[in-house]
Parts: C-alpha cells; structure tokens; sequence
C-alpha cells in the first residue's frame, strides 16, 4: 500500500517570502501522479498543483511550483511571494496510475502567512 | 465553486442513530468519489462508484454504506453512529473512473455525533 508522509505539522512564512512545503512518499509502482491541495478555513478542498511521475519536468502553477525526486520519492511545494490567502492546510497526495483512482494523502501542513 | 454540491451542510445527531449524506456531481461526470477527515484518521478514502457500480472501497466500515442512483447522485449511509464517526465527509467526482481524470471536491458535510 502507498503512504504519504508529511514531516510538517506546521509552517510558517512572512509576506512576500518563499516557503517549502516537504512530502515524501512510498510506492513500490512506476507510474502515478503525485498533487497538493489547498485546504482554507473554508474547508474547501483545492487543487494546487499536479505532477505526472513520467514527466521529469517539475510542475508549475503561477507562484506554486514542486521540486518532484521520483527516485527520493519526494515532492516538495515551493510557494513563492507568499499572500495572505495562502494561509491553509496543505495536503500532499498520491494517486495510482494503474491500480485505481483513489487519492492517498499526507497529514497535512498548517502554514500561517504572518504579514 | 467546483459544481459539486453536498446537503446537508452540517448535522448533528446522537449516538446510536443514523444519517444520510447526499452528493450530486458536476454535470457529465460518472464518477463519485467519498472521503472522510477526522483528527485521528486524516483523510481517508471510503469508497468510489461509477456509473452506478461500485469501483473501489477502501477502509469504509460495514455500518457505512453507499449507493449511486440512475440520475448519478450519490449518497452515504452511516448507521448506529458512535462518537468517533464525527468528521467531515466530502464527496468528489470525476468525469471518468480512471486516475487520468481529475476528482473535484464538494464542500462536504460536517457530521457532528453528540
């Protein structure tokens, strides 16, 4: 079974700064996708970012970008000019690629964006 | 708004009882997916279902069950509730059943047992 590690109960960055979220995975299979989400106070459930374990190049979404290790099994989230309304609980997850759709996820970060 | 809709919004209810949990999907899609996020579990995949079947089950207990109707709406079953079933359900849905497709999340449920 896979499993999904976040390191990170909580982070923290100033306004305007960078921030790196951890996640590190375990799967014995090649081929899967890997994602963050957003979780605000709302409890809303957002898609960040996405990454396909065949594509070397790191996924980027505007201000959010991965440094994806396939062989460390890592994924991390770098947010970049860090806003307000970054401030969330952030998920990493992983998903099969061939043995099912389900979403595993970590335990989450709390990040606080201190103005 | 991901045009998943989940009713109720929030329920609270007392041990013992048992509660229904509805879910519509986004126009078009087939697939419906539940979650539940507790403090001791996280967030845990309950169970998949597909154009009406049953994909996928994961650590679901036998008191909780699922159906999808023919109109593609879902709802959850959770029966002689104890305190520890309190979280948040959501459902997804995706267009498909296969991991290509992307899950989009409702706004779930807030389950409550008093």
């Amino acid at each position: 079974a896979q499993t999904v590690t976040q390191s990170q109960p909580e982070m923290s960055v100033q306004e305007a700064e960078t921030v790196t979220l951890s996640c590190t995975y375990d799967t014995s299979e090649s081929d899967y996708y890997l994602f963050w989400y957003k979780q605000p106070p709302s409890r809303q459930m957002i898609l960040v970012i996405r990454q396909e374990a065949y594509k070397q190049q790191n996924a980027t979404e505007n201000r959010f970008s991965v440094n994806f290790q396939k062989a460390a099994k890592s994924f991390s989230l770098k947010i970049s000019d860090s806003q307000l309304g970054d401030a969330a609980m952030y998920f990493c997850a992983y998903r099969s690629a061939l043995s099912g759709s389900r979403l595993t996820f970590g335990e989450g970060t709390q990040l606080t964006v201190n103005p | 708004d991901s045009g998943v809709t989940q009713t109720p919004k929030h329920l609270i209810t007392a041990t013992g009882q048992r509660v229904t949990l509805r879910c519509s999907p986004r126009s078009g899609d087939l697939s419906v997916y539940w979650y539940q996020q507790s403090l001791d579990q996280g967030l845990q995949f309950l169970i998949q279902y597909y154009n009406g079947e049953e994909r996928a089950k994961g650590n679901i207990l036998e008191r909780f069950s699922a159906q999808q109707f023919p109109d593609l709406h879902s709802e959850l079953n959770l029966s002689s509730l104890e305190l520890g079933d309190s979280a948040l359900y959501f459902c997804a849905s995706s267009v498909e059943g296969g991991s290509l497709y992307e899950q989009y999340f409702g706004p779930g449920t807030r389950l409550t047992v008093t």
